[in-house]
C-alpha cells in the first residue's frame, strides 16, 4: 500500500513562532487531506487539498503531487494551535481509502 | 447544526460480550468509514462504506463487522471483542466516495478487559 511519511514527528514552538509541516508520500494520489487533533481528541479537516495551494486564515497549505509531498504552514502559532495534525491521502486508482500517515505532534507555549 | 455523532462516547466491556457502537450522519452523505486510531500507528481504515447496502473492508477489518441499512447510520459490531481491540474509534462521513473532505465524529474510546 502506499507509505506517508510526517515529519517532523514532535515540535515545540513559542506562541507567534510559524512553522511548517511536512508530508511525503510513496505513490500518486487523487485525494490528500490534512486535519488537526485537538487535545481533547477531535478531528478537524483544515484543506482538502490534492494539489496546489490553499489558504485559510493563518493557515495554508501546498502540495506539490508530481513530487508527491504537501506542506501545511502555520504562522503566528498560538496555543489553540496545539495537538496532532494529520496527513491524509487516497492512492490514484483506489476506491475511498485514506492512509493516514503518523502524525506531527505540535505544542506551542506562552 | 451539520454533524456526525457517535454512541456511546466511553465504553468499559469484558472479552466475548458483543457491542455496538452507533454512527449517525445528518448531512446526506454518500460515503462513510470507520478508523480506529492506536498510539504510534496514526489512524487507520476498519471498514468503509460507499453508499446503501453498499461496504467494504479498509486495512484492519478482522473482528469487526458493519451494516449500512440506510444512509445515515453505520454502526460498528464486534461480535466478541478482545484485549487488541481497546483502541478510539471514528466514524467519518463525506459527501462522495472518498474524494472530498472527511468530517469526523468525536470519538468512541473503547477498553476491552
Amino acid at each position: 500500500g502506499i507509505q506517508v511519511e510526517q515529519s517532523p514527528p514532535d515540535l515545540i514552538l513559542q506562541e507567534g513562532a510559524n512553522s511548517t509541516l511536512r508530508c511525503n508520500f510513496s505513490d500518486s494520489v487523487n485525494n490528500l487531506q490534512w486535519f488537526h487533533q485537538n487535545p481533547w481528541g477531535q478531528l478537524i479537516n483544515l484543506f482538502y487539498i490534492p494539489s496546489g495551494t490553499k489558504q485559510n486564515g493563518r493557515l495554508s497549505a501546498t502540495t506539490v503531487a508530481t513530487e508527491r509531498y504537501s506542506l501545511l504552514y502555520i504562522s503566528s502559532s498560538q496555543t489553540t494551535d496545539s495537538g496532532v495534525y494529520f496527513c491524509a491521502v487516497e492512492r490514484l486508482g483506489t476506491a475511498s481509502k485514506l492512509t493516514f500517515g503518523t502524525g506531527t505532534r505540535l505544542q506551542v507555549t506562552l | 447544526e451539520a454533524q456526525v455523532t457517535q454512541n456511546p462516547r466511553y465504553l468499559i466491556t469484558v472479552t466475548g460480550k458483543k457491542l455496538t457502537v452507533t454512527c449517525s450522519q445528518n448531512m446526506n452523505h454518500e460515503y462513510m468509514s470507520w478508523y480506529r486510531q492506536d498510539p504510534g500507528l496514526g489512524l487507520r481504515q476498519i471498514y468503509y462504506s460507499m453508499n446503501v447496502e453498499v461496504t467494504d473492508k479498509g486495512d484492519v477489518p478482522e473482528g469487526y463487522k458493519v451494516s449500512r441499512k440506510e444512509k445515515r447510520n453505520f454502526p460498528l459490531i464486534l461480535e466478541s471483542p478482545s484485549p487488541n481491540q481497546t483502541s478510539l474509534y471514528f466514524c467519518a462521513s463525506s459527501l462522495w466516495q472518498g474524494t472530498d473532505t472527511q468530517y469526523f465524529g468525536p470519538g468512541t474510546r473503547l477498553t476491552v478487559l
